[in-house]
């Protein structure tokens, strides 16, 4: 079964700092990958994705994430934060196999930006 | 950018009514999942519907769960008897075809049951 592992509960940032969300995942192949947005009352809106091909992968926002095969991990960067960063973000793992296949969500961090 | 809607955006319920929550997907795509995230815990898989049977289910959607397409545009969840354990926020996605096509997801509606 998948599943997949975000360590921070909670992580503050001054605006203009970079960032990096850790997310690790367990999949029995290489998985398709992804990471999700979610701002207060909204709905869950996709950064990036990963299914295959160049391991770094840019997103909308500035958000960028790496695929570590070795260290089972797809880790959601960005060199500079905005104070609109400020939002919960949660990591996804999908299989392969078929079409139309569940997501498997992380716990979520929630990103604070600090002025 | 086509997006997935949902209706209505907050739903308050007596214990034990039926509710029906509803969703109309990306039009050209295929697939159409619910997924609910009670609050403060994470996003949950509960149903993936596709050409009009159920793909996949979790163990949350027990009996007193259905889905239903009932035309070509809207596809709706139906709780049957609600509990007070059923409060959360329930979200609509769609995806394409292809199992590398991503999910769309809809604001949402939170689910209060009293």
């Amino acid at each position: 079964a998948q599943s997949v592992t975000q360590p921070d509960i909670h992580i503050t940032v001054s605006e203009g700092a970079s960032l990096e969300l850790r997310c690790n995942y367990s999949y029995g192949a290489t998985p398709y990958l992804f990471w999700y947005v979610q701002s207060p009352g909204q709905g869950l809106q996709l950064l990036l994705k990963y299914f295959s091909g160049d391991t770094l992968v840019q997103g909308i926002k500035g958000f960028e994430a790496e695929f570590k095969r070795s260290q089972s991990s797809f880790n959601l960067r960005k060199p500079s934060v905005h104070w609109s960063d400020a939002a919960e973000y949660f990591c996804a793992v999908g299989a392969r196999e078929t079409s139309g296949s569940r997501l498997t969500f992380g716990e979520g961090t929630q990103l604070t930006v600090n002025p | 950018e086509p997006e997935v809607t949902q209706t209505p955006s907050h739903q308050v319920t007596q214990m034990g009514q039926e509710v029906i929550l509803r969703c109309v997907p990306i039009s050209n795509h295929l697939y159409f999942y619910w997924y609910r995230q009670i609050l403060g815990q994470k996003v949950e898989f509960l149903v993936s519907f596709y050409n009009n049977e159920i793909s996949e289910k979790s163990e949350i959607f027990d009996d007193q769960f259905s889905v239903e397409r009932p035309d070509g545009s809207n596809f709706t969840l139906k709780i049957r008897s609600t509990k007070l354990e059923d409060s959360a926020m329930y979200f609509c996605a769609s995806s394409g075809q292809g199992a590398n096509s991503p999910l769309h997801f809809g604001n949402g509606t939170r689910l209060t049951v009293t």
